[in-house]
């Protein structure tokens, strides 16, 4: 089955203490991307991957951290979480860069206290 | 970059009657406008998208429209059904950033 696999699910933490979510596709898309959610604000862009060894930042990076060091997975990391990182966040992952379907993982809560 | 705004932010309906959803966007040289679907607790799927080079896609109930002049593509949906009830994003390429950007969002709720 195509599918996105993120984790944890759920999350919650303290301000300072690093933490990563873990993305995993098996449809060997190129692109990769991970958005935050926030009522009021829609899906916003954190970083994207264009392929392997090939990130670049969206539209809200400050704080976060990725790696693509396989196709198939895209950590995003969180060296010292602060409260404004409580979010609901979604890996996705596509074809194409911006001009095709993406797929994304089931999302991941966190809350940092 | 691009900017997609959307409106409205929450939209109520009566079962049966119909909900459309705008969005406009911002660079000219955008051609291609997805519509994604989150129903709660869920994650976002895409129901339709539309590429520049046609003016209306339909797929069942659902149908998108797109003005390329006035920069607007919206999103109808008739005979609404209960199950429609979700929040919905349309999409916009920022070409020259490899990316999609998304509109914040319409929260619709069909009544029955």
């Amino acid at each position: 089955e195509a599918q996105v696999t993120q984790n944890p699910r759920y999350l919650i933490t303290v301000t300072g203490k690093k933490l990563t979510v873990t993305c995993s596709q098996n449809m060997n898309h190129e692109y990769m991307s991970w958005y935050r959610q926030d009522p009021g604000l829609g899906l916003r862009q954190i970083y994207y991957s264009m392929n392997v060894e090939v990130t670049d930042k969206g539209d809200v990076p400050e704080g976060y951290k990725v790696s693509r060091k396989e196709k198939r997975n895209f950590p995003l990391i969180l060296e010292s979480p602060s409260p404004n990182q409580t979010s609901l966040y979604f890996c996705a992952s596509s074809r194409t860069a911006n001009t095709g379907e993406l797929f994304f993982g089931e999302g991941s809560r966190l809350t940092v206290l | 970059g691009e900017n997609v705004e959307q409106h409205p932010s929450t939209l109520s309906v009566q079962e049966g009657d119909s909900a459309v959803i705008k969005c406009t966007y911002s660079d000219s040289a955008s051609n291609y406008f997805p519509w994604y679907k989150q129903e709660l607790g869920k994650r976002p799927q895409l129901i339709i998208d539309i590429r520049s080079n046609v003016g209306e896609k339909k797929d069942q109930r659902i149908a998108v429209t797109l003005n390329k002049t006035a920069k607007h593509f919206s999103l109808h949906i008739t005979e609404t059904q209960p199950e429609d009830s979700a929040v919905y994003f349309c999409g916009a390429p920022d070409g020259g950033y490899n990316k999609l950007i998304f509109g914040a969002g319409t929260r619709l709720a069909v009544h029955p």
